[in-house]
């Protein structure tokens, strides 16, 4: 059991481009999540996902999309990347609502 | 204000000290409660889960009061590993999750 994955675990960008990261989990849940965690803050939500096919704002979704095809899978994309972008990006998994989420180990990235 | 709110911190407690910290949230649609413990630069990890009749784990500790919204943690015998940052979340039935932005916890020998 991998748990949660995070792809890729460092990035360097420039300014306006783009990028997908990519959150795998094999524990068969639910619910997944995004989040961005600036420094000496806590996590912020982007964006969520009850299920395959679903998603659903958090409380930061500008700049991002998300995209759940896949139960297994839940993709956040930066269209055109901003410096504010740059932050450390989570990724969590439970298997319904509001019960324990799993992190992965998070994607460092900064935009330049 | 935020939804979801903490003591400020940082707390710098001496072994065997016992520390509490609170947690406030003002979303009366949050049903579900729970304190996650972050070690520097690393992913949260659960640490517990609160309920209104108060859930113990060895030397922590955990209770909610819905009449005042608020969680609370408590730390008994601190010991060194202890020291990380611990984050509340407070989740509603539809799974929208919000966190708190952490106290840091530093126990001192």
């Amino acid at each position: 059991n991998a748990g949660v994955t995070q792809t890729p675990k460092f990035r360097v960008l420039k300014t306006g481009q783009s990028m997908t990261l990519l959150c795998a989990q094999d524990m068969n849940h639910e619910y997944m999540y995004w989040y961005r965690q600036d420094p000496g803050m806590g996590l912020r939500l982007i964006h969520y996902s009850v299920g395959e096919g679903t998603t659903a704002k958090g409380e930061v979704p500008d700049g991002y999309n998300v995209s759940r095809l896949k139960k297994q899978n839940f993709l956040l994309g930066l269209e055109s990347a901003a410096p504010s972008q740059t932050s450390v990006y989570f990724c969590a998994s439970s298997y319904s609502g509001p019960l324990e989420q799993y992190f992965g180990p998070g994607t460092r990235l900064t935009v330049t | 204000r935020k939804e979801v709110e903490q003591d400020p911190g940082p707390f710098n407690v001496p072994e065997g000290a016992t520390v509490a910290f609170n947690c406030t949230y003002s979303n009366s649609a949050s049903q579900s409660f729970f304190w996650y413990r972050q070690d520097c630069r690393k992913e949260p990890k659960l640490l517990m889960s609160v309920y209104s009749s108060g859930n113990e784990d060895g030397r922590f500790t955990a209770q909610l009061n819905r009449a005042s919204q608020y969680i609370s943690l408590l730390i008994r015998d601190s010991k060194l590993s202890d020291s990380a940052t611990y984050l509340c979340v407070a989740y509603t039935n539809a799974g929208k999750s919000t966190f708190g932005d952490g106290t840091t916890l530093t126990v001192k020998p």
